[in-house]
């Protein structure tokens, strides 16, 4: 069966660096997703794209974040410069169409560690 | 701020046994419930999802109900196994925003069957 694939699946860096997070979504799905899971806490979402743009992004998705489909296949989220509290599991997840029952794919997720 | 609660947190049931677990979530502008297993280092794997009120759905030995005007669904396990150990996510999507991807997750309620 098909997969959202993501890499890397661990990532140390240092505070103030940047990364970014890379995934392949499922090749004939149009609607992408970047969720993440602080340890201990509830999954939440950060933002949705299609279409080549940001269709809605949450509080948390401010100007230190940006998402990019650079080409045909990669879907990638970049943090400018980390935080201590941008220590996370990243879920990239994506869906074939915008249909109300339709489900997501995840992948299985980026531990990003900021030291 | 939607809130999506799920009970218990977690739960250990020896297998052969038969168990469920509740989400609650906000009834106003609802659209979709999804619920999601997820093992230790895989992806989360969609279940089901659910749309509208009074919905049952049924995959092997796991079930779900929908009750959407209260605002709750329960996920029925029946003759638990060992593989049936993991995370059992919930989340809600509740119209508001542009994206029917947008989804507010609940904390899971961790299962471990014992042989």
């Amino acid at each position: 069966e098909p997969e959202v694939t993501q890499t890397p699946s661990h990532q140390v860096t240092q505070m103030g660096q940047e990364v970014i997070l890379r995934c392949v979504p499922i090749s004939n799905h149009l609607y992408f997703y970047w969720y993440r899971q602080i340890l201990g806490q509830k999954v939440e979402f950060l933002v949705s794209f299609y279409n080549n743009e940001i269709s809605e992004k949450s509080e948390i998705f401010d100007d230190q974040f940006s998402v990019e489909r650079p080409d045909g296949s990669n879907f990638t989220l970049k943090i400018r410069s980390t935080k201590l509290e941008d220590s996370a599991m990243y879920f990239c997840a994506s869906r074939v169409t915008s249909g109300v029952g339709e489900k997501l794919f995840f992948g299985s997720g980026t531990q990003l560690s900021v030291l | 701020i939607l809130n999506v609660e799920q009970s218990p947190q977690s739960l250990h049931v020896q297998e052969g046994d038969s168990t469920n677990f509740t989400c609650s979530f906000p009834s106003s502008n609802f659209y979709a419930l999804h619920w999601y297993r997820w093992e230790t280092a895989k992806s989360p794997e969609a279940l089901f999802v659910m749309t509208l009120n009074g919905d049952e759905k049924k995959k092997g030995r796991i079930s779900a109900t929908l009750n959407t005007k209260e605002g709750y669904s329960y996920l029925y396990i029946k003759g638990s196994q060992p593989e049936d150990s993991a995370t059992y996510l919930c989340a809600s999507g509740n119209a508001g925003g542009t994206s029917y991807g947008k989804l507010t997750f609940g904390q899971g309620t961790i299962l471990t069957v014992h042989p």
